[in-house]
């Protein structure tokens, strides 16, 4: 079946530490994006890539780095920088770089807490 | 920059009523507007799109249509059902700079009680 796929489903850290979250994509699509999503607050873009070795800041990058190594993975690094990482972090995939129309589809999500 | 605004919640109806989440929108240029529907603990799906203006998207009994002349996409359902408990959200990409981007309303919740 050709999906996204996020794991873990829960990740717990402690300050201090970089955790990493995986997403990987069958859909063989272009282009790739990291949301987080705060209660209340709806979904906020974190970064984004449209092709690959290529990625570009989103809204709220700061203490978030990624790399874009393989057309199908876009794994997202929560640094130590990052104030406030509780949340529930979404990826998704589109299938083009630059249309308007498409359709971006979603993986199952990480959240991730804090200790 | 783009926004999306839509009505907050949460929402509670009873078996069978009439749904209407609002959605008014701004962006310049010709932005296409999307719903999408989150259940608990999980991600989003997309529920229905319009890419231009007097579309209508639908979708499992529900449906939103592009209104240019009042920025609007509401989203509609004539008979809901327990199994429609959810977060809607309303999102609009395209429409000027980065418009691949999708930018999201806040999310209304809504309860269906039996």
């Amino acid at each position: 079946d050709g999906g996204i796929t996020q794991s873990p489903k829960y990740l717990f850290r402690k300050e201090g530490q970089n955790v990493t979250l995986s997403c990987e994509q069958n859909l063989n699509h272009d282009a790739m994006y990291w949301y987080r999503q705060d209660p209340g607050q709806g979904l906020r873009l974190i970064y984004y890539s449209q092709i690959v070795n290529d990625f570009q800041k989103g809204d709220i990058a700061e203490g978030y780095s990624v790399s874009r190594e393989k057309k199908e993975s876009f794994p997202l690094t929560v640094t130590s920088a990052q104030k406030n990482p509780t949340a529930f972090y979404l990826c998704a995939s589109s299938p083009q770089r630059t249309g308007r129309t498409d359709t971006q589809y979603f993986g199952p999500g990480t959240r991730l807490t804090v200790l | 920059g783009n926004s999306v605004t839509q009505m907050e919640g949460p929402v509670t109806l009873s078996e069978e009523a009439f749904l209407t989440i609002n959605c008014t929108y701004t962006a310049t240029g010709y932005p296409s507007l999307f719903w999408y529907v989150q259940y608990p603990g999980e991600g989003l799906q997309l529920l229905l799109k319009a890419t231009k203006a007097d579309d209508k998207g639908s979708n499992k009994g529900f449906e939103a249509t592009y209104r240019k002349e009042t920025t609007s996409f509401h989203l509609e359902k004539g008979s809901v059902q327990v199994s429609d408990s959810a977060v809607y959200f309303c999102a609009l990409s395209g429409g000027g700079a980065g418009s691949y981007q999708l930018t999201f309303g806040k999310g209304t919740k809504l309860s269906v009680i039996p």
